[in-house]
């Protein structure tokens, strides 16, 4: 049972390069969600998707976009990457609706950007 | 809006020692709660959750109780491991909407 799968798990970035963070769950789940997490700060949403076709800002997205591909995939994407965003990145998912519903994490893509 | 606060790490505890890790949130409606564990160089997985008020979750030795009158959901273990060294992590979830709340983390060290 792979659960979140997200690739690449480390990356060095150039100020200016541009990169694709991939996400898949294998749990049907409509809720798709990308965090970064930072020294201090704890988990902050960059972006998340209630379902197949549906994309949101959550409390950082500057910087960056998502795209919905398909029910399993949600993938993120630097345009123009900056010191700033140095970070380990988080792909996560859940099912819609339920107030129990627990959220299942990826193991993280640490990103360094020079 | 929701929000989660937790007490700062780290906390730093002996083996077999009692923890207590301090959560409080503010939330509109009746929200389920949960504790979620990183270990180094991994993701968060689920500890422990609770939907209501005076459940009690429990898992691999440690227990929280949703407590509604202090908006509160403390984490405790009788007696901590090496092995539970981790960062923890509180969270919400409110009927009104599908995107959790999550507390800044307590970073626990237990030594041997």
């Amino acid at each position: 049972n792979a659960g979140v799968t997200q690739t690449p798990k480390f990356q060095v970035l150039k100020t200016g390069q541009s990169m694709t963070l991939q996400c898949a769950q294998d749990m049907n789940h409509n809720s798709m969600y990308w965090y970064r997490q930072d020294p201090g700060m704890g988990l902050r949403l960059i972006y998340y998707s209630a379902s197949e076709g549906t994309t949101d800002k959550g409390e950082v997205p500057n910087g960056y976009n998502v795209s919905r591909l398909n029910k399993r995939e949600f993938s993120l994407r630097l345009e123009s990457a900056a010191p700033s965003q140095t970070s380990v990145y988080f792909c996560a998912s859940s099912e819609t609706g339920l107030r129990e519903n627990t959220i299942y994490f990826g193991e993280g893509s640490w990103l360094t950007v020079v | 809006g929701n929000s989660v606060t937790q007490m700062e790490g780290p906390v730093t505890l002996s083996e077999e020692a009692f923890l207590t890790i301090n959560c409080t949130y503010t939330a509109t409606g009746y929200p389920s709660l949960f504790w979620y564990v990183q270990y180094p160089g991994e993701g968060l997985q689920l500890l422990l959750k609770a939907t209501k008020a005076d459940d009690k979750g429990s898992n691999k030795g440690f227990e929280a109780t949703y407590r509604k009158e202090t908006t509160s959901f403390h984490l405790e273990k009788g007696s901590v491991q090496v092995s539970d060294s981790a960062v923890y992590f509180c969270a919400l979830l409110s009927g009104g909407s599908y995107i959790p709340t999550f507390g800044r983390g307590t970073s626990l060290i237990v030594h041997p």
